[in-house]
């Protein structure tokens, strides 16, 4: 089974400090995602990334970057954190097969800006 | 681009009975509809998907019902039980671009 794993689980941070969120995947995959999810929102695509050092902005790529120097591991910043990025974030990784794309997602990181 | 909508927002049923949870599309080009489960601390898991050249597909007690003129496709739940209760999410990709809806918040009760 693949394994998507986010360093933290929960962080409190205060306005204007950089954040970084970690997420580590052990399958080789090619496709990472970083997602924001909030309440009656669902999950929302900030950046992919299909290859290292290869990024894409999702929906909501303002106020984030990413960095893909490794294969397995996709961080996501935060430069100058606000209270409006207090979140949970969710990482996932991209099994493609035939017909089928799953994610699995990371149990997530959820952020508090204070 | 692809948006999703899903219905209802939050739905409480009896132990043993059904749960529908509807979902509608925009982008007629999406092939691939999975439905996620997140469970309380945990990420999403995907617990069943259909492609559109499928129009039903069924694991144990849960179902999807996928109907490409309408837009729109379905979850179904039967025989409840409150290890069902969780958070689910359907989506609609075409590759690997996957648009979410706002999820429904379901709870059985013993």
């Amino acid at each position: 089974d693949v394994k998507v794993t986010q360093s933290s689980r929960y962080l409190v941070k205060r306005t204007g400090e950089k954040v970084f969120l970690e997420c580590v995947q052990d399958m080789d995959h090619e496709n990472m995602f970083w997602y924001r999810q909030d309440p009656g929102l669902g999950l929302r695509l900030i950046y992919f990334s299909y290859d290292v050092k290869m990024k894409e902005k999702g929906d909501i790529p303002e106020g984030y970057s990413v960095s893909r120097e490794k294969k397995e591991r996709f961080s996501l910043i935060l430069e100058s954190a606000s209270t409006n990025q207090t979140s949970m974030y969710l990482c996932a990784s991209l099994t493609q097969g035939a017909g089928a794309n799953v994610l699995t997602f990371g149990a997530g990181s959820r952020l508090t800006v204070l | 681009g692809e948006n999703v909508e899903q219905h209802p927002s939050t739905l409480s049923v009896q132990e043993g009975d059904s749960a529908v949870i509807k979902c509608t599309y925009s982008d007629s080009a999406s092939n691939y509809f999975p439905w996620y489960k997140q469970e309380l601390g945990k990420g999403p898991q995907l617990i069943i998907d259909i492609r559109s050249n499928v129009g039903e597909k069924k694991d144990q007690r849960i179902a999807v019902t996928l109907n490409k003129t309408a837009k729109h496709f379905s979850l179904h739940i039967t025989e409840t039980q409150p290890e069902d209760s969780a958070v689910y999410f359907c989506a609609g990709s075409l590759g690997h671009d996957m648009r979410f809806g706002a999820g429904t918040r379901l709870t059985v009760k013993p």
